[in-house]
């Protein structure tokens, strides 16, 4: 079956980085996702890995092995408003396109 | 960027009415758009693909007479919860795929429509 686990909550502070890990286990992988999602709003996208290796964008970077299933997002220079939950997803083409969501690391950010 | 809007944004209904959710992609078409679920502090989960033109696809444990989805054009997919009950009280949220063929790296979220059913 699928199965995406990430740590549920994470604690952080101003200025530092933070890296959040993400372990899946998947078949017909095609993609993995990073979102961020602030309270009660729809999540925003933040980056995309297909391949291995790192992929940095700004502020956020990505990592990601197939090999060993992993993936993480590294946020640098945290800022107060980086307290969100960040949802990792992965993309399976088993017949179709479908992404599916881990349950999310809630990050907060500490003065 | 693109632009994904749901309407209504927030719904508050009756137990055993129904109530019709809209997912529109206002600036690209899309031939598949998704519909989630997500509960309170809770990840988003996957109910059902929505392809244009043809029926939709519905994960497991998703009652697809409960949850009518339509996809009528490209750029519009509707759900439909039917007698709908206070456990079915959620945030919804579609999103969409630019493109035809459902492969785009990116995914865009509508805003989301909180259903509350009392």
């Amino acid at each position: 079956g699928q199965n995406i686990d990430q740590p549920t909550e994470m604690t952080a502070t101003e200025g530092a980085i933070v890296q959040i890990n993400c372990t899946y286990q998947t078949s017909g992988f095609n993609g993995l996702f990073w979102y961020q999602q602030h309270a009660g709003e729809a999540p925003t996208f933040l980056s995309y890995n297909v391949l291995d290796g790192l992929e940095e964008k700004g502020r956020f970077s990505s990592f990601l092995s197939r090999s060993k299933g992993y993936s993480y997002l590294l946020l640098k220079e945290l800022q107060m408003k980086d307290s969100a939950s960040y949802l990792c997803a992965v993309r399976t083409h088993t017949g179709g396109f479908k992404t599916i969501f881990g349950a999310g690391t809630r990050l907060f950010v500490k003065a | 960027g693109a632009v994904v809007s749901q309407h209504p944004s927030w719904v508050i209904c009756k137990s055993g009415t129904s109530v019709k959710i809209e997912c529109r992609s206002l600036d690209f078409q899309a031939t598949t758009m998704f519909w989630y679920r997500q509960f309170p502090k809770q990840s988003l989960m996957l109910m059902a693909t929505s392809n244009e033109g043809s029926k939709a696809t519905y994960e497991q444990g998703v009652e697809k007479d409960k949850f009518l989805i339509n996809h009528a054009s490209l750029t519009l997919s509707t759900l439909t919860v039917t007698s709908a009950h206070p456990e079915d009280s959620s945030f919804y949220i579609c999103s969409a795929r630019p493109g035809t063929s459902g492969s785009g790296n990116e995914q865009y979220f509508g805003p989301g429509t909180r259903l509350t059913v009392t």
